[in-house]
């Protein structure tokens, strides 16, 4: 059963660029949420997705913006990259259709932002 | 809003040592609480997790948290740690009434010497 799945692992950028990152959720799960983790900090919510829609939003700006396909895949795009973007981007994928509660989380990819 | 404080940024302990590590919560209602462990360059990995019932919860790798709802607490405990056990650790609250959201705690760094 594999787990959840993120591309690429590492990713390096410029200033202004844009930048897509992927997420597999785990074998039958619905839902999939985005955080950032900067570094020696706790894991922060960007937002999260079910049935294609964003469902809640944390408190990050409109370059942030996110795309669920219906094989519930997501993406996490970020636009006009700053440098304090530089972060390891974990996404967690849960059931909600399963009254699931638990999110279970991939390896992260890490956004260098040059 | 909920949140989580961990005091205790690092945390140094002998191999074979007990290990406590501490969590308190701020949630008006009834939250979800988890522990994640990880390891550096990794993802997060799931300990342990409290919904209802038994306050003392059983994890992964030999580690149980109690919660105290009077002191807003969910302490996690290993009795006799092993050098692997060297990793940071979040604990995290969560809610059904915000779909789950988690909030996470800045982490707590431990190092295991021999």
């Amino acid at each position: 059963d594999a787990g959840v799945t993120q591309s690429p692992t590492h990713l390096i950028k410029t200033r202004g660029q844009q930048v897509t990152l992927r997420c597999s959720p785990k074998s039958g799960h619905d839902t999939v949420s985005w955080y950032q983790q900067a570094l020696g900090q706790g894991p922060q919510f960007i937002f999260q997705y079910y049935e294609e829609e964003e469902r809640q939003r944390g408190n990050f700006p409109d370059r942030f913006s996110g795309h669920q396909f219906p094989n519930y895949s997501s993406e996490l795009n970020v636009n006009a990259l700053l440098l304090g973007d530089s972060a390891l981007y974990l996404c967690a994928s849960s059931s909600y259709r399963d009254n699931q509660e638990t999110q279970y989380f991939g390896p992260g990819t890490r956004l260098l932002v040059l | 809003a909920q949140s989580v404080t961990q005091p205790d940024i690092h945390i140094t302990v002998s191999e074979g040592a007990s290990l406590e590590l501490r969590c308190n919560y701020s949630y008006g209602a009834t939250p979800y609480l988890f522990w994640y462990v990880q390891s550096p360059g990794q993802g997060l990995q799931l300990l342990l997790k409290y919904f209802s019932g038994d306050t003392l919860v059983q994890g992964i790798k030999g580690f149980e948290a109690e919660f105290k709802r009077s002191q807003s607490s969910f302490n996690l405990r290993k009795p006799s740690v092993h050098w692997s056990d060297a990793a940071e650790y979040f604990c995290a609250v969560g809610a059904r009434t915000n779909d789950y959201k988690l909030s996470f705690g800045a982490g707590t760094t431990v190092t295991v010497r021999a």
